[in-house]
Formats: C-alpha cells, structure tokens, sequence
C-alpha cells in the first residue's frame, strides 16, 4: 500500500540550530515527492519538490531535501532555524501527473526555543 | 503568485443544517480543484476531485450525497456539507494548479475552513 511515514511527530528545537525532518515512503515506483508547511489555522505552502533530476533539491525559506532512493527517504533540512519556521511540516507523495491526489504524513509539529 | 481563496475560514453551523464552502482561484484558472478534509493531528486526506462543468470524482468511502461540489466556472468551487453532524467537525482545505501549466505544476492551497458542527 502507498503510505507516507512521519516517524517524528513533534520536535523541538532551539533557534539557530540545525535541524532535519524526515519522511519515509511506500510506493510502487518513485514517486513526486513535497514538503508543504502549514501554520496555524492556514492552509499548505509548498516548499519544495522533487520530480527527477537532482537528488538534492532547495526550497524556499531556506530549506533543502534529499531524496534516497535506496531509503525511499526524502528528509527535509535546514541549517539554522529561525523561529518564525514554527510551523507543521508535511511530507507527501504522488504519482507523476496525479493532479491532486497526493498522499500525506501525518506531519511533525516543529517548535523552536528561543 | 497564485492564490487561492477560500472562505468562510471558519463556521459553527447546529446539527442537521448545511454549510457551504467556497473556493476560488484568484489570478488563474483551475479545470479541477481538489477537496481535503484534516482531522486534529491527522493528515490531509482527499476528499473529491472538482471538474469543471462535470461531476466531481470522489474517493472511496467519501459519501457524494453528502459532500455536494459544485465548480460551475473556472475559478469556483464549492463544497456543501448537507446535514452536517457533529462528526463532519474537521478543517478542509481545498487546492488547485493553473490549468494553463502542465500537471507537474504546483498545487495551490487555500487557508481552509474550519468547520464545527454543534
């Protein structure tokens, strides 16, 4: 079955420190894979995609994704956190040219100290 | 960029009456829309795929009866939840890609409608 696994559900962070959200996949092919970001009582932002290509790919905001064909793994991360990045984190996945029908993590609540 | 525009952004309606949901692409046009419903600390999960001057394609265990769509242009879609019942309590959110892009184009998401049903 085509799943998408958030296996953290919420971190904390401080600002200024690194940090990296992962995702984990199931699906019968590669996929399209997405991190959107979704703040409170908002709807879903993209940060970035991954169709083919480059397996490292930059999103807005200053983050960065890699995808691990070998580890169906498609991990956000970013360097240095800012605190406005409090935020949930979604990964998903869909087929190449599935319109809208992706399929999504749970999501992981990011809080950041100060 | 993009924008879509949904609204109300929230709604307490009582149990048994219908609330409807509007959403409209702003700057493009969108042939299709897709409607997602979130639960509290669950994902989203498509509800139906909007077509435009067609019917809406639902997904599997998603009543149509229930949930009407309506896209009756290029920019608007609406969701009605018919008699609505408390456990139809949820946020939805709806989405849509210019139709003048390719279907590897982005999806744009609204802000949702936060829905409670009393």
């Amino acid at each position: 079955a085509q799943s998408v696994t958030q296996p953290d559900i919420h971190i904390t962070v401080s600002e200024g420190a690194s940090l990296e959200l992962r995702c984990n996949y199931s699906y019968g092919a590669t996929p399209y894979l997405f991190w959107y970001v979704q703040s409170p009582g908002q709807g879903l932002q993209l940060l970035l995609k991954y169709f083919s290509g480059d397996t490292l790919v930059q999103g807005i905001k200053g983050f960065e994704a890699e995808f691990k064909r070998s580890q169906s793994s498609f991990n956000l991360r970013k360097p240095s956190v800012h605190w406005s990045d409090a935020a949930e984190y979604f990964c998903a996945v869909g087929a190449p040219g599935s319109q809208g029908n992706l399929i999504f993590g749970k999501g992981t609540k990011l809080s950041v100290k100060p | 960029g993009a924008v879509v525009s949904q609204h109300p952004s929230w709604v307490i309606c009582k149990s048994g009456t219908s609330v409807k949901i509007e959403c409209r692409s702003l700057d493009f046009q969108a042939t299709t829309m897709f409607w997602y419903r979130q639960f509290p600390k669950q994902s989203l999960m498509l509800m139906a795929t909007s077509n435009e001057g067609s019917k809406a394609t639902y997904e599997q265990g998603v009543e149509k009866d229930k949930f009407l769509i309506n896209h009756a242009s290029l920019t608007l879609s609406t969701l009605t939840v018919t008699s609505a019942h408390p456990e139809d309590s949820s946020f939805y959110i709806c989405s849509a890609r210019d139709s003048r892009q390719g279907t590897d184009s982005p999806l744009h998401f609204g802000n949702g409608t936060r829905l409670t049903v009393t």
